[in-house]
């Protein structure tokens, strides 16, 4: 079974632009969560979607948001880039919604300038 | 409020010898306790979970976790480290949101 794929894998950008990310579950998944790591705040808990709905989200401004298909993919975006968004963006997938196991992409390098 | 503390930033062993990577939580009730592993460039790697039972946990890679409820700890072991262990560990509470820590970056010495 094929693992949970993050495009793109380095991504750069200049602040004031958006960002889109996508990223594939693991088939039969329902659940996408994402994160940010950063060498400062760590791995931060940015929102889960299960079955299209938004489940939970964790303490980022608005300018980060993100969907979820019906086939289960994700998109993240972030609009109004700052320098701070600098980050690996890490998408998870899960069966159930969250507390469940989850298995993480390789991760979106995403750097702005 | 929830919180987890890993209180080594990084460790440093002999290959072959054990191990112990420790973790603290707080959480008004007992939450679903994890262990990943990150290797450099890559993403997470659950080792093992806790979500109810038995205290003490086997995961991947020869790799053990206890649960000790009256310590709000989940340490993790493990007896003899090999050299393609080292990586950075995180240990994750989900209470009611899910919280990493701070991360412990393991060394491993020839």
């Amino acid at each position: 079974k094929a693992g949970v794929t993050q495009t793109p894998r380095y991504l750069i950008k200049t602040r004031g632009q958006q960002v889109t990310l996508s990223c594939s579950p693991i088939s039969g998944h329902r659940s996408v969560s994402w994160y940010q790591q950063t060498p400062g705040q760590g791995l931060q808990f940015l929102f889960e979607y299960f079955s299209e709905t938004q489940r939970n989200k964790g303490n980022f401004p608005g300018r980060f948001s993100g969907r979820q298909f019906s086939n289960s993919r994700s998109e993240m975006n972030v609009s109004t880039l700052e320098l701070g968004d600098s980050a690996l963006y890490l998408c998870a997938s899960s069966l159930a919604s969250l507390p469940d196991t989850q298995y993480f992409g390789p991760g979106t390098r995403l750097t702005v300038l | 409020a929830q919180s987890v503390t890993q209180p080594d930033i990084h460790i440093t062993v002999s290959e072959g010898a054990s191990l112990e990577l420790r973790c603290n939580y707080s959480y008004g009730a007992t939450p679903y306790l994890f262990w990943y592993v990150q290797s450099p460039g890559q993403g997470l790697q659950l080792l093992l979970k806790y979500f109810s039972g038995d205290t003490l946990v086997q995961g991947i890679k020869g790799f053990e976790a206890e649960f000790k409820r009256s310590q709000s700890s989940f340490n993790l072991r493990k007896p003899s480290v090999h050299w393609s262990d080292a990586a950075e560990y995180f240990c994750a509470v989900d209470g009611d949101k899910i919280i990493f820590g701070k991360g412990t970056r393991l060394h491993i010495l020839p």
